[in-house]
């Protein structure tokens, strides 16, 4: 099935500094999401991408839909401590078999004060 | 508030013991979602709905059962619990093709032993 390879993994930065993840795919997605977990709780909506190239900002945050529609990037910057926590990428394919999101395993965020 | 709901929210079982999770959302979606998450693994689909009345496998469905009672309300059942299956169960929820993304629970902490 459809996969998203998401990187990096993990991260542990200094509070300030900037940060990047991304993810690629293999497929062409119609829609990117990205979200964030905090320790204990649900995964919320942070940024939705609908246009190949498209860039969002949402306060600190920007993402950005890759031209060729495999990949989306998300940067954070001056980051805080409450940016901790786990950034998901989803990828949307309209009419997909298992159900229509698909997952990147996720990137876990540790920010040093 | 609107959003949805899920309990438990914490649960311990012992091998073998049978328990239902349960999701109720209060946002008019016609799709649900259960998802596993584990460490490293991101997010699996186990069970979804896309309107009530349907119910479709997703990546890891062994083990499980689901019913979706009403528009509003989505189950998810472990007959038999294992230990394989301690983890932490979110529900969604979807509509208009998801491209607005899926709202989530705040997640059921399932231990078995």
């Amino acid at each position: 099935g459809q996969q998203l390879n998401q990187s990096p993994q993990s991260m542990f930065i200094q509070e300030g500094e900037d940060v990047s993840m991304n993810c690629t795919s293999s497929s062409i997605f119609n829609t990117w999401l990205w979200y964030k977990q905090d320790p204990g709780e649900g995964p919320v909506l942070l940024i939705a991408l609908y246009k190949a190239g498209e860039l969002t900002s949402n306060g600190r945050l920007t993402a950005q839909f890759g031209i060729t529609r495999k990949d989306s990037f998300l940067n954070i910057s001056a980051s805080i401590p409450s940016d901790v926590g786990i950034y998901f990428c989803a990828g949307l394919n309209y009419g997909g078999s298992q159900g229509n999101l698909i997952f990147g395993k996720g990137t876990k965020l540790s920010v040093k004060p | 508030n609107a959003g949805v709901t899920q309990t438990p929210k914490f649960q311990v079982l012992k091998t073998g013991q049978s328990m239902t999770l349960q999701c109720a959302q209060d946002m008019n979606h016609n799709s649900m979602y259960w998802y596993r998450q584990d460490p490293g693994m991101g997010l699996r689909l186990i069970y979804y709905s896309a309107s009530e009345g349907t119910t479709d496998k997703g990546e890891v469905p062994n083990g499980y059962n689901v019913s979706r009672l009403n528009k509003r309300e989505f189950s998810l059942r472990l007959e038999s619990a294992a230990p394989s299956q301690t983890s932490v169960y979110f529900c969604a929820t979807g509509t208009g093709g998801s491209i607005r993304g899926y709202t989530f629970g705040s997640g059921t902490r399932l231990t078995v032993v």
